[in-house]
C-alpha cells in the first residue's frame, strides 16, 4: 500500500491567489482528516469526513478556507483568497472502518504564502 | 476543550539512556491516547495506541502507559539511538472522532 498521499508537496503562492491541497487515503479507510501544523498553535484538525461526508469543520479558520470529498479515494482543501498567515504545512490522514484504528498521515503539504 | 501537554519541551541525552517523555491532558473522559513520531519535514507516525481500557502498551524499546483518572501518560524509550531523534507527540481522542494534539517532545540522541 502506498499510504497517504498528498500533492504538491511543497507550494509556494503570492498573497491573494487560490491554493489547493490534494489527498488520496488509504484505500478502504473511511475516515479522512485534514490538519494544519505551525510552529506557534501545532497540529489543529480542520475538517474530517467520514463516508465523504463532512462531519465536523469547527477547526475551518475562515470561509477562505474549504475542503471537498467528492468520492472514497480523493479530497481536496482549498483556500481562497491565501493569506501570509496561512502558511504552515497541511496535513492529510486516513483511518479504518474500525474505530480503534489509528490514523495515517500523510507527508504533508508545506505552503508558503507570500 | 480537551488540553495536551507535553514536558519537557526538548530533551537531549547521551545514546544508551533510558528517558521518559510525559503527556498529560485535561479531560480524562478519552477514546485512546496515541504516540506519534515525526521527522523533520516528514509526516506522522504511529508508534503505539492505547485504548482507555488498557494501562500500558509495548513495542520493542519503547513502552506507553495510560492513567487516564489522573489525565497522564508517559513513553519510555530504553536503551536510546541516535536514530530516536525526533518529535515525539501524544494525542487523545475523546468519544468523537478527533485527535487533540500536544506540542511535542524534540528528542536528541548524542551518539
Amino acid at each position: 500500500d502506498a499510504g497517504v498521499i498528498q500533492s504538491p508537496r511543497h507550494e509556494v503562492t503570492e498573497m491573494g491567489q487560490e491554493v489547493t491541497l490534494r489527498c488520496k487515503p488509504i484505500s478502504g479507510h473511511n475516515s479522512l482528516f485534514w490538519y494544519r501544523q505551525t510552529m506557534m498553535r501545532g497540529l489543529e484538525l480542520l475538517i474530517y469526513f467520514n463516508n465523504n461526508v463532512p462531519i465536523d469543520d469547527s477547526g475551518m479558520p475562515e470561509d477562505r478556507f474549504s475542503a471537498k470529498m467528492p468520492n472514497a479515494s480523493f479530497s481536496t482543501l482549498k483556500i481562497q483568497p491565501s493569506e501570509p498567515r496561512d502558511s504552515a504545512v497541511y496535513f492529510c490522514a486516513s483511518r479504518g472502518r474500525t474505530g480503534r484504528q489509528t490514523q495515517y498521515f500523510g507527508p504533508g503539504t508545506r505552503l508558503l504564502v507570500l | 476543550k480537551q488540553e495536551v501537554t507535553q514536558i519537557p519541551a526538548a530533551l537531549s541525552v547521551p545514546e544508551g539512556e533510558n528517558l521518559v517523555l510525559n503527556c498529560s491532558f485535561t479531560d480524562s473522559a478519552i477514546y485512546n491516547l496515541q504516540w506519534f513520531r515525526q521527522d523533520p519535514g516528514k509526516g506522522l507516525t504511529s508508534l503505539l495506541l492505547i485504548q482507555s481500557s488498557q494501562r500500558e502498551q509495548t513495542s520493542g524499546r519503547l513502552n506507553a502507559s495510560l492513567d487516564k483518572s489522573s489525565g497522564r501518560s508517559t513513553l519510555y524509550i530504553a536503551a536510546s539511538q541516535p536514530g530516536d531523534s525526533a518529535t515525539y507527540l501524544c494525542a487523545v481522542r475523546p468519544g468523537a472522532n478527533n485527535l487533540f494534539f500536544g506540542t511535542g517532545t524534540r528528542l536528541t540522541v548524542i551518539p
